[in-house]
Formats: C-alpha cells, structure tokens, sequence
C-alpha cells in the first residue's frame, strides 16, 4: 500500500522556468512532511520540510504548499536551473516517529 | 566529517551467498535504519533502530537481519541472497528518534546473480 503517492515521476523543464512536483498522502496522522533531494551516486539529502500548522514554507527558491484538507503537498522550483537536475522524493512521518515513508521520486532535468 | 559510511559501496554476490552491509556514523545519533532504493519504488524502510540493543522491522525486512551493539554502528545481513535483494542501500542516521533531518550514507550497489 503506497501511503505517500508522487507525480510525476519524470519532469523536463527550462531553465528559469518553474519545477512542481505533486504529493498525496493517505495517513492522516502524519504531521512532518520534507522533501529530500538526490543527486546520482550520491544518497539522499534534506532539502525542505513543512509541519501541517502552516501552509507554505519557502527557502531561497524552493518552497512547499501544503493543502491539509486535501491531503497534498508540493514542492515548487522557481527560477530553476541546470544544477537543480536531480531526483526529488516527498516523504511523511508521524507522531515524533521517525519512521518516514518515502514518495517514489521525481527525476528532474533542467536543460538550458 | 565523515557522517555516515557505509561499506562497500559495490557487491556481487550469488543466490545462496551471505553478506553484511556496513554502516557507521559518528555523529552520535540515536536512530539509524537501512532503506532499499529500486526503480519506480522510491525508498523503502527495511529495519530500523532507536538506540543501542534496539532494533525493529520496517516496510520490507524479510530476507535481512540487523543488530545495534552500539551507537556508531548498524550492519545488515543478508542471510541467503536472491535475485529479489539486488537493490541500492542506503543506510540513514538522525540526531533523535523524533520527526527531523534524516543524513544518508552513499549508498552500497548490491547486485545478486
């Protein structure tokens, strides 16, 4: 059972242009929400999280909607660029527990 | 800063063959787990542990073993590979068994024939 659903799971953008990247979940339980971010051969890295008490976090140009009725959240690119090409995975937790579910992943290519 | 290590980081092995996974982090932290990355299935939790002599299962454990005997370290055993376990590994650390910043080794490339 896929608790945290990820779309789409390919995206080519240009650079300048905006990366979106769409995430469902189905626990409502779950109240942390990042988004780590994959370069090849190299394991996952934290990019940006967000708590359910707010709708919309935003660090430099990377920010995460989250619509909590709805059950999704989205990370959005601004302005992306060539070193942004990457694989993005949305994960969940809960209840202070560190067990995270992982989304299936995005692989992101900006061409110039 | 060497984070977390794991060891090594490619292996090819035979159905039937056994072998551990190294991993070893010296940042202290409390939680460590092992996650299995395949195409199309994003990152899944095989086993995980909240602590030296604390160990529990995950998504998808069947097929491994781990043991925590102390907090640096967190191997796991492949007790007889199948084709099935060809997967990348990657093993992950946290400051504390809480929601917060999971820091992820670089992963071990374990092909079984």
């Amino acid at each position: 059972q896929q608790q945290v659903k990820q779309s789409p799971q390919s995206l080519i953008v240009q650079k300048g242009g905006i990366s979106i990247i769409n995430c469902a979940y189905e626990n409502t339980a779950f109240d942390y929400f990042p988004w780590y971010q994959q370069f090849p051969g190299k394991g996952p890295a934290l990019l940006i999280a967000i708590r359910p008490d707010v709708s919309e976090k935003k660090e430099g140009r990377f920010t995460i909607s989250f619509n909590k009725s709805a059950k999704q959240f989205s990370l959005h690119i601004m302005d992306s660029q060539p070193g942004d090409s990457a694989t993005y995975f949305c994960a969940a937790s809960h209840g202070g527990y560190q067990k995270v579910t992982f989304g299936t992943g995005t692989k992101l290519q900006v061409i110039p | 800063n060497a984070g977390v290590t794991q060891t090594p980081k490619f292996q090819v092995l035979k159905t039937g063959q056994s072998m551990t996974l190294q991993c070893a982090q010296d940042m202290n932290h409390e939680y460590m787990s092992w996650y299995r990355q395949d195409p199309g299935m994003g990152l899944r939790l095989i086993h995980y542990s909240v602590g030296a002599g604390i160990t529990d299962q995950g998504e998808v454990p069947n097929g491994y073993n781990v043991s925590r005997s102390t907090t640096e370290d967190f191997p796991l055993r492949l007790l007889s590979a199948a084709p099935s376990q060809t997967s990348v590994y990657f093993c992950a650390s946290s400051l504390g068994t809480g929601a917060g910043e999971l820091f992820f080794g670089e992963g071990s490339r374990l092909t079984v024939l």
